[in-house]
């Protein structure tokens, strides 16, 4: 069964602590996003992959950090630097080059008090 | 100035009626467009493309795209209360050779019964 996966749904977190969002995929796509999307806003790129080992920031970078040592994972940090992390999560796949087929996973809701 | 600009809504429409969604974007190189459907506290689901000037029907759906004024839009036929969603509109622009699409903030449909 293909897809993208995200854990967990929802995630807890004290102010000031670093938490770290999980993304994985089984659909053999070079490709991977991470975006934000806050309540009635559109989605904002943090940061994407298309390659294992190399990544690009994204319009909303500041704050968050990312890994791609595998090409099935692809996992985003929050970090204490990001001044407004609480925010609905989501991570996407697609083929190089074709980001227009992007596949979602589930999302993570991230809350921050 | 957005790149992508949708009226976030909420647009009501009575059930059967035909919801139209509209779309403007920046850049005027832009290729490939699409539109995103999300239900509330979901992940995006992409149910329309459209690459050329004209209309492209698939089943309740249209999408229409005027290169030369700069706008897409999405018409649903005899709209059901199962298209209440979140509407984003998607735009790969020139400069992401493929790579990224960028999101408008979305519109809300309430289709009523």
């Amino acid at each position: 069964d293909g897809g993208i996966t995200q854990s967990p749904k929802y995630l807890f977190r004290k102010e000031g602590q670093n938490v770290t969002l999980s993304c994985e995929q089984n659909l053999n796509h070079d490709a991977m996003y991470w975006y934000r999307q806050d309540p009635g806003q559109g989605l904002r790129l943090i940061y994407y992959s298309q390659i294992v080992n190399d990544f690009q920031k994204g319009d909303i970078a500041e704050g968050y950090s990312v890994s791609r040592e595998k090409k099935e994972s692809f996992p985003l940090t929050v970090t204490s630097a990001q001044k407004n992390p609480t925010a609905f999560y989501l991570c996407a796949s697609s083929m190089t080059g074709r980001a227009y087929e992007q596949y979602f996973g589930p999302g993570t809701r991230l809350t921050v008090t | 100035q957005k790149e992508v600009e949708q009226n976030s809504g909420p647009l009501s429409v009575p059930e059967g009626a035909i919801a139209s969604l509209n779309c403007t974007y920046s850049d005027r190189v832009s290729q490939s467009f699409f539109w995103y459907r999300q239900y509330s506290g979901k992940s995006p689901e992409l149910i329309m493309s459209i690459y050329s000037n004209g209309d492209k029907e698939d089943g309740r759906f249209t999408a229409q795209l005027n290169k030369a004024s700069q706008y897409v839009s999405l018409l649903i036929r005899d709209s059901q209360p199962s298209d209440s969603a979140t509407y984003l509109c998607a735009v790969n622009m020139r400069d992401n050779a493929g790579n990224m699409l960028t999101f408008g903030g979305g519109t809300r449909l309430m289709v009523k019964p």
